[in-house]
């Protein structure tokens, strides 16, 4: 069974940086491209990266460009997002997404998500 | 950026078919992938490129894609089936991510 397991949201104040972490059990992580998604209370879902399984494609919405960092650690199972310069615009649920693994990114497997609120 | 619409609310009656639309330029020549999602949940992903189901999803929910509009299917709709709908695609031109604002679907 896929599982995704995400950590490290929390409250932050604006300007300061936060790193969140997804460890991924239940298939071949290292087959797999990797996505990051989050949802604003009360919002619909927005896409924020995704990585492919090697790594050597990354990709970024507009809003996080420049300020968020995408990355995975194969030999540790496990999904990275580094965030700087937070606004309180990014306040939201980030989810760590599997793919399906075919010719365009599809989500296929959803983690439970981590809360991130940016506030003073 | 490629977007897609969908309409804000869809209603139908149990055991009526419901049709929620994700509209999108020349969509017809993309694929597209529907997730739901139900209230203080994570999403699921119900259809997948166009019209197929993942293992463990009824076989209510099928979906369609052509010209501008792709379609998410749901036949002999339940009460189990009230939740939010997003389209999901790719986007070749920008290799981004895209999803639909979403369709909240109520079963009256």
């Amino acid at each position: 069974e896929v599982q995704l397991v995400e950590s490290g949201g929390g409250l932050v104040q604006p300007g300061r940086s936060l790193r969140l972490s997804c460890a991924a059990s239940g298939f071949t992580f290292d087959d797999y491209a990797m996505h990051w998604v989050r949802q604003a209370p009360g919002r619909g879902l927005e896409w924020v990266s995704s990585l492919s399984w090697k790594g050597d494609n990354i990709v970024y919405a507009d809003s996080v460009k420049g300020r968020f960092t995408i990355s995975r650690d194969n030999a540790k199972n496990s999904l990275y997002l580094q965030m700087n310069s937070l606004r309180p615009e990014d306040t939201a649920l980030y989810y760590c997404a599997k793919d399906w693994g075919g010719s365009s990114w599809c989500i296929q497997h959803w983690g439970q998500g981590t809360l991130v609120t940016v506030s003073s | 950026s490629y977007v897609l619409t969908q309409p804000p609310s869809v209603s139908v009656a149990p055991g009526q078919t419901a049709r929620i639309t994700c509209g999108g330029d020349k969509i017809g020549g993309k694929t597209v992938h529907w997730h739901q999602q139900k209230p203080g949940q994570a999403p699921v992903l119900v259809v997948h490129d166009d019209s197929d189901r993942p293992s463990g999803i009824p076989e209510r929910f099928s979906g369609s894609n052509s010209g501008n509009t792709a379609t998410l299917i749901i036949s002999r709709v339940e009460a189990g089936d009230e939740a939010d709908y997003y389209c999901q695609v790719w986007d070749i031109s920008s290799d981004h991510v895209v999803f639909g604002g979403g369709s909240k679907l109520t079963v009256l």
